[in-house]
């Protein structure tokens, strides 16, 4: 078992648009629509951005969108704004019912 | 408001055992497969285990297979994390959440420390 990688970190200037990749494998990202993604700051609980590959919850920026692509899912922020200066995580459900996090990304706003 | 409120944590030598809860309110607990997540000092997210609505299916980890076990008490709204055998390695803040189709809901965490 092992964590989907992510890049370590990923940097903008505000109004970018960045995006961050969490690739899997086959038994996970590849044959799931249980891929969600999260926003950590310091210190904080982990927030869900997105859920079921591209799916917002409610109160979520429709600036936070989503893909897949085979065994790799993705995480666009556009429009970049401070606020969105955080730790980001991928996780997928697997074949065996069990689930896997990303290694996390920094993004940072320039 | 929806929310998930973890205890139990603290300092706990090596080889030792630690009891974890987890508070769940205004929701309907006993509907959801729920899960605990942690996180060491640093470092990135680790799924642990999940427990399916009434507690007849349950998944683990491979790092915590046969030391750590999750069970629920839906009559008391609350979830559970036995830890046993204890490591250093397992020093992190313990979240529980509720799924699927996601981790929606998240406590504040709880700090494990095993140390000496």
């Amino acid at each position: 078992q092992s964590a989907l990688t992510q890049p370590a970190s990923v940097s903008g200037s505000p109004g970018q648009s960045i995006t961050i990749s969490c690739t899997g494998t086959s038994s996970d990202v590849g044959s799931s629509n249980y891929v969600s993604w999260y926003q950590q700051h310091p210190g904080k609980a982990p927030k869900l951005m997105l859920y079921q590959v591209s799916h917002r919850p409610s109160g979520v920026s429709n600036r936070f969108s989503g893909s897949k692509s085979g065994n790799t899912a993705s995480l666009t922020v556009s429009g970049l704004q401070a606020e969105d200066e955080a730790d980001y995580y991928c996780s997928s459900y697997t074949t065996t019912n069990t689930y896997f996090f990303g290694t996390g990304t920094k993004v940072t706003v320039l | 408001e929806m929310q998930l409120v973890e205890s139990g944590g603290g300092l706990v030598q090596p080889g030792g055992s630690l009891r974890l809860s987890c508070a769940a309110s205004e929701f309907t607990f006993r509907s959801y497969w729920m899960n605990w997540v942690r996180q060491a000092p640093g470092k990135g997210l680790e799924w642990l285990a999940n427990i399916n609505q009434d507690g007849s299916e349950k998944y683990y980890v491979d790092s915590v297979k046969g030391r750590f076990t999750i069970s629920r008490d839906n009559a008391k709204n609350s979830l559970y994390l036995q830890m046993n055998s204890l490591r250093a390695e397992d020093t992190a803040v313990y979240y529980c959440a509720r799924s699927p189709p996601a981790f929606d809901i998240w406590g504040q965490g709880s700090m494990v420390t095993v140390s000496s």
